[in-house]
């Protein structure tokens, strides 16, 4: 089965700063989706950004950005130019690329403080 | 994007009565949609999944009877929670995915 962990259930950064959250999995597949989902006081799960496993090149999503090393099973987020809407919970999810497989496996979360 | 509604947002029960949850995708089908459980400051928990047309598939230690899953059509799913007690007070959230999961606002449920 594939498990997701997050290891810092807590973060903070200073506003205009640049943080990083981690995030590992353990998978035997080969063809899979990692994603990132924040989660603010209303508890709207929002999609950050996903990355193809298949695909080498990280992906970016204006602020954000991801370290994906796959050999390492390592999927971390970068926020660069935190703004104070970027506090919330971050969640780490995957998801395999086998047709039917489409449930999620998330991570703990990561509580995620911007300080003014 | 893909919204996925749910409804309703809160509800209050009394223990002992039943209350269902929709969860509708607006602008897609979805023959597979899933429900979460999430307790407070904590990750979301899988549930189960509803197959639209056949019965859902439940993860361990979740009780089938307790909490049923209708997907009666491509657009709408129905968790029902039968029979609540208190200790059924959570957050439930429902998704379903197209490329990525898109997930309802959540219902707080609070049965008392």
């Amino acid at each position: 089965a594939q498990t997701v962990t997050q290891s810092q259930p807590e973060m903070s950064v200073q506003e205009a700063e640049t943080v990083t959250l981690s995030c590992t999995y353990d998978t035997s597949e080969s063809d899979y989706y990692l994603f990132w989902y924040k989660q603010p006081p209303s508890r709207q799960m929002i999609l950050v950004i996903r990355q193809e496993a298949y695909k080498q090149q990280n992906a970016t999503e204006n602020r954000f950005s991801v370290n994906f090393q796959k050999a390492a099973k390592s999927f971390s987020l970068k926020i660069s130019d935190s703004q104070l809407g970027d506090a919330a919970m971050y969640f780490c999810a995957y998801r395999s690329a086998r047709y039917g497989s489409e449930k999620l496996v998330f991570g703990k979360g990561t509580k995620l403080t911007v300080n003014p | 994007g893909a919204v996925v509604s749910q409804h309703p947002s809160r509800v209050i029960c009394k223990s002992g009565t039943s209350v269902k949850i929709e969860c509708r995708s607006l602008d897609f089908q979805a023959t597979t949609m899933f429900w979460y459980r999430q307790f407070p400051k904590k990750s979301l928990m899988l549930m189960a999944t509803s197959n639209e047309g056949s019965k859902a598939t439940y993860e361990q230690g979740v009780e089938k009877d307790k909490f049923l899953i209708n997907h009666a059509s491509l657009t709408l799913s129905t968790l029902t929670v039968t029979s609540a007690h208190p200790e059924d007070s959570s957050f439930y959230i429902c998704s379903a995915t197209i490329t990525e999961a898109f997930f309802g606002q959540g219902t707080r449920l609070t049965v008392v």
